[in-house]
């Protein structure tokens, strides 16, 4: 079946540590998308990849990095640096087809950061 | 800026009735798709109903349809004959080339 994979579904780390959120399709999507949602806020992008070996910075950058090495992979490092990082991480991915637009998404990572 | 607001933060509704979500966008494009999601209590994104801005007709998908007023920027959703499945977050997005931009969402309750 053809999907978005993200693991795991529930992640919990120490306060300074680096974590990296695993996201895989086998859409064959050119374009992938990392996400934030948290309470009240809806989602908000935070990197995303029209092709391999390239990203760009969303809304909300600062704290978090990608690397792009594979197609179908778009892992989501999220560093010490992020001030707030708990919340729901969701990855998703895109082909801009006529007719056949749209973001498919994964299941989502919740991330807890104590 | 391009922007989505989704202006009811909460809805209730019985079984079996019918309930208008609304939204309203921004922007300065004459080629882009809307779309709603639903997030059920799993938080799994699901597609619901898509509409291409160069269409006049409005997108039906069984049970929800839109009304779309492109020169008002309105793209509204409406679920006829409520079920309990339908409870959920909706969230209105709208797609320019590869980059999508969503609303806060409507939680939605749909009561027995």
């Amino acid at each position: 079946d053809g999907g978005i994979t993200q693991s795991p579904k529930y992640l919990f780390r120490k306060e300074g540590q680096n974590v990296t959120l695993s996201c895989e399709q086998n859409l064959n999507h050119d374009a992938m998308y990392w996400y934030r949602q948290d309470p009240g806020q809806g989602l908000r992008l935070i990197y995303y990849s029209q092709i391999v070996n390239d990203f760009q910075k969303g809304d909300i950058a600062e704290g978090y990095s990608v690397s792009r090495e594979k197609k179908e992979s778009f892992p989501l490092t999220v560093t010490s640096a992020q001030k707030n990082p708990t919340a729901f991480y969701l990855c998703a991915s895109s082909i801009w087809l006529a007719g056949q637009n749209e973001q498919y998404f994964g299941p989502g990572t919740r991330l807890t950061v104590t | 800026a391009q922007t989505v607001t989704q202006s009811q933060p909460e809805m209730s509704v019985q079984e079996a009735e019918t309930v208008t979500l609304s939204c309203t966008y921004d922007t300065s494009e004459s080629n882009y798709y809307l779309f709603w999601y639903k997030q059920p209590p799993s938080r799994q994104m699901i597609l619901v109903i898509r509409q291409e801005a160069y269409k006049q007709q409005n997108a039906t998908e069984n049970r929800f349809s839109v009304n779309f007023q492109k020169a008002a920027k309105s793209f509204s959703l409406k679920i006829s004959d409520s079920q309990l499945g339908d409870t959920a977050m909706y969230f209105c997005a709208f797609m320019i080339r590869d980059k999508i931009i969503f609303g806060k969402g409507t939680r939605l309750h749909i009561l027995p």
